[in-house]
């Protein structure tokens, strides 16, 4: 089945560094990736859809200038929260939609912002 | 707007003791009705997609169902390994966006 993997699976920041997050499809290409953030007991909220070669749509209350999301190719995106708060710490999910339009999701980031 | 209810927000059965998840949505034209499961800690796993009411799908001791308001997560003689939350989700026709909206999932617990 297809796989996607993301990198770091935990991270624990600083007040106000950035960091950045990698979702990668690993066995198939995919042009559209997807970031999802998830707090506890939650279900998934959409933060952003990534096309490769193109700008990312963010969702309405999302801010594009806090969370950059760059698809270089068509197996890498990248998240990187900038100037990081504590209410940043979440856990972070992408997903890969293949070219039947099914989504398949990374393992998640657990971001920690102290 | 899309919605996504599911129903019950937590289950527990005991083992062998099969039961059903309700997943009810609007959405303005369905391409697709996703389940997935969710291990604590984890990305969702997909499990099915169903694309028109009446279609059925089956995986081990999971089936799928699904109408034109709700779709249904069968669990056929439960194992422990079973626990986990079910999220289901929905994705619009038209266009090229093909985001998900999800609901907020079925937390269910199967004890031996």
């Amino acid at each position: 089945g297809a796989v996607v993997s993301q990198h770091p699976s935990r991270v624990i920041c600083k007040s106000g560094t950035s960091v950045k997050i990698e979702c990668r499809s690993l066995d198939f290409q995919a042009t559209t990736m997807f970031w999802y953030r998830q707090f506890p007991k939650q279900s998934l909220m959409l933060m952003a859809t990534s096309n490769e070669g193109s700008k990312a749509t963010y969702e309405q209350g999302v801010e594009k200038d806090k969370f950059l999301i760059n698809h270089a190719s068509l197996t890498l995106s990248t998240l990187t929260v900038t100037s990081a708060h504590p209410e940043d710490s979440s856990f972070y999910i992408c997903s890969a939609m293949d070219n039947s339009y099914e989504q398949y999701f990374g393992p998640g980031t657990r971001l920690t912002v102290t | 707007e899309d919605q996504v209810t599911q129903s019950p927000e937590a289950l527990r059965l005991q083992e062998g003791e099969s039961s059903s998840l309700n997943c009810s949505y609007t959405v303005s034209g369905l391409r697709g009705l996703f389940w997935y499961r969710q291990d604590p800690g984890k990305g969702p796993e997909f499990l099915f997609t169903l694309y028109s009411a009446g279609e059925e799908k089956e995986k081990e001791r999971l089936k799928a169902t699904l109408t034109k308001k709700e779709s249904f997560l069968h669990i056929t003689a439960p194992k422990p390994e079973d626990s986990a939350t079910y999220l289901c989700a929905v994705q619009a026709r038209g266009g090229s966006n093909y985001k998900l909206t999800f609901g907020k999932g079925t937390l269910l617990t199967v004890n031996p």
